[in-house]
């Protein structure tokens, strides 16, 4: 069975700095898809950056971006010039790709991310 | 830009009762999903659902627990007799077949069991 790990609980960083989330899984597939969300105290789950296995160049989104270690099975997320909105909870997910079958996203435990001024 | 709705935001019920949870995913997707999560804990799957029957489900959706897809547009998680335990917040999400197979959350609906 998949399992994500996230080993930071909580995080802080002052604002316009930077800041790194990590992530490992397990997985024996060679072929999958990874995604990072963000959940504010509202509590919507909303879809931050996603990865596929196959590609080796890092996703990026603005101020968002990941660095992919598919040997490591390392998932980290990189924040730059971070801002007070970025302040949330951060999922990381594993998913095995579509076979025609709907696959589920496995969460890890989570990262709290604090901004401060 | 097409999101994914759920009905209702907030429902409180007496334990044993009966609860539907209602989503709308968005209209071209063919997968959809629930997922739950305890309050402090992390997101949980339940089950998905593609072309009008269970793909997949855990070991939390019990006997207890039922989806349907009663029209072309919702999707619904029946609860039929809730524990303390149901108490939670449950999100529908959806996704399409294609290259971006994100999968798309609602706002969740939160419940609580009394």
């Amino acid at each position: 069975a998949q399992t994500v790990t996230q080993s930071q609980p909580e995080m802080s960083v002052q604002e316009a700095e930077t800041v790194t989330l990590s992530c490992t899984y397990d997985t024996s597939e060679s072929d999958y898809y990874l995604f990072w969300y963000k959940q504010p105290p509202s509590r919507q789950m909303i879809l931050v950056i996603r990865q596929e296995a196959y590609k080796q160049q890092n996703a990026t989104e603005n101020r968002f971006s990941v660095n992919f270690q598919k040997a490591a099975k390392s998932f980290s997320l990189k924040i730059s010039d971070s801002q007070l909105g970025d302040a949330a909870m951060y999922f990381c997910a594993y998913r095995t790709p579509l076979g025609g079958t709907a696959s589920k996203l496995t969460f890890g435990t989570g990262t709290r991310l604090q901004v401060t001024l | 830009e097409p999101e994914v709705t759920q009905t209702p935001s907030h429902q409180v019920t007496q334990m044993g009762q009966e609860v539907i949870l209602r989503c709308v995913p968005i209209s071209n997707h063919l997968y959809f999903y629930w997922y739950r999560q305890i309050l402090g804990q992390k997101v949980e799957f339940l089950v998905s659902f593609y072309n009008n029957e269970i793909s997949e489900k855990s070991e939390i959706f019990d006997d207890q627990f039922s989806v349907e897809r009663p029209d072309g547009s919702n999707f619904t998680l029946k609860i039929r007799s809730t524990k303390l335990e149901d108490s939670a917040m449950y999100f529908c999400a959806s996704s399409d077949r294609g290259y971006q197979e994100t999968q798309y959350f609602g706002p969740g609906t939160r419940l609580l069991v009394l």
